[in-house]
């Protein structure tokens, strides 16, 4: 079964916090891609990063940062010195060489002045 | 390049009437996805299509729900008969397959009264 768990619902820093966002996924296949996507309020959902299962290292880019563990099949989020404009619904997400993804129920950040 | 088009970007309609949902891919991209995104269920995969040719709508909900695409560039999502509980916001997105990453259109908010 493939399965993604974003357990926390909704998380609330003041800005320049940094803030982590847990991603655990599930799945039997040894090929699989994960992904993060960022829905702000204004709806678009926008594509951040992906990730294939033979690539365990961590990636930076600016503020962002994830990191990959197959050992506890998550895929965490890192936002370092979060900013305002950094509100929004984060959805994680995993797929398969087949196209379909199946979408975390998503993580709404809350950053406050 | 441009991005996933959808029209119209609202809709606001009575229940029973039929409405249509357009959606143009990227220029490209050879699969095509359909999703419908609501509070109470998150964001869920209604069809998708590679080459054209759909490979699962057992996301669909029911038989009130149609999709096509008939070429490359164009692709619709139907309802008929629309009823109340079809409000939500309808996601085109596109990828060029093989587990790589989907791009958002910016959504149509479904209305029906």
């Amino acid at each position: 079964a493939q399965k993604v768990t974003q357990a926390q619902t909704e998380i609330s820093v003041v800005e320049k916090e940094d803030v982590t966002l847990d991603c655990v996924y599930e799945t039997r296949d040894t090929t699989y891609y994960l992904f993060w996507y960022k829905q702000p309020p204004s709806g678009e959902l926008v594509f951040l990063i992906r990730r294939n299962s033979f690539d365990e290292q961590n990636e930076i880019s600016g503020r962002y940062s994830w990191n990959f563990q197959k050992s506890t099949s998550s895929f965490n989020f890192t936002i370092t010195a979060s900013q305002v404009v950094d509100s929004a619904v984060y959805f994680c997400a995993l797929s398969h060489n087949f196209n379909k993804f199946y979408f975390g129920s998503g993580t709404k950040l809350n950053v406050k002045p | 390049d441009a991005g996933v088009i959808q029209s119209p970007r609202h809709e606001v309609t009575e229940m029973g009437q039929e409405v249509t949902l357009r959606c143009k891919p990227i220029s490209g991209h050879n699969s095509l996805f359909w999703y419908r995104q609501t509070m109470m269920r998150g964001l869920e995969l209604l069809i998708y299509f590679n080459n054209n040719v759909p490979i699962d709508d057992s996301g669909m909900p029911e038989d009130r729900f149609s999709a096509k695409m008939p070429n490359a560039s164009f692709s619709t999502l139907k309802i008929q008969p629309s009823e109340p509980r079809d409000s939500a916001v309808y996601f085109c997105a596109s990828s060029r397959g093989g587990g790589l990453e989907q791009y958002f259109g910016p959504g149509t908010r479904l209305t029906v009264t």
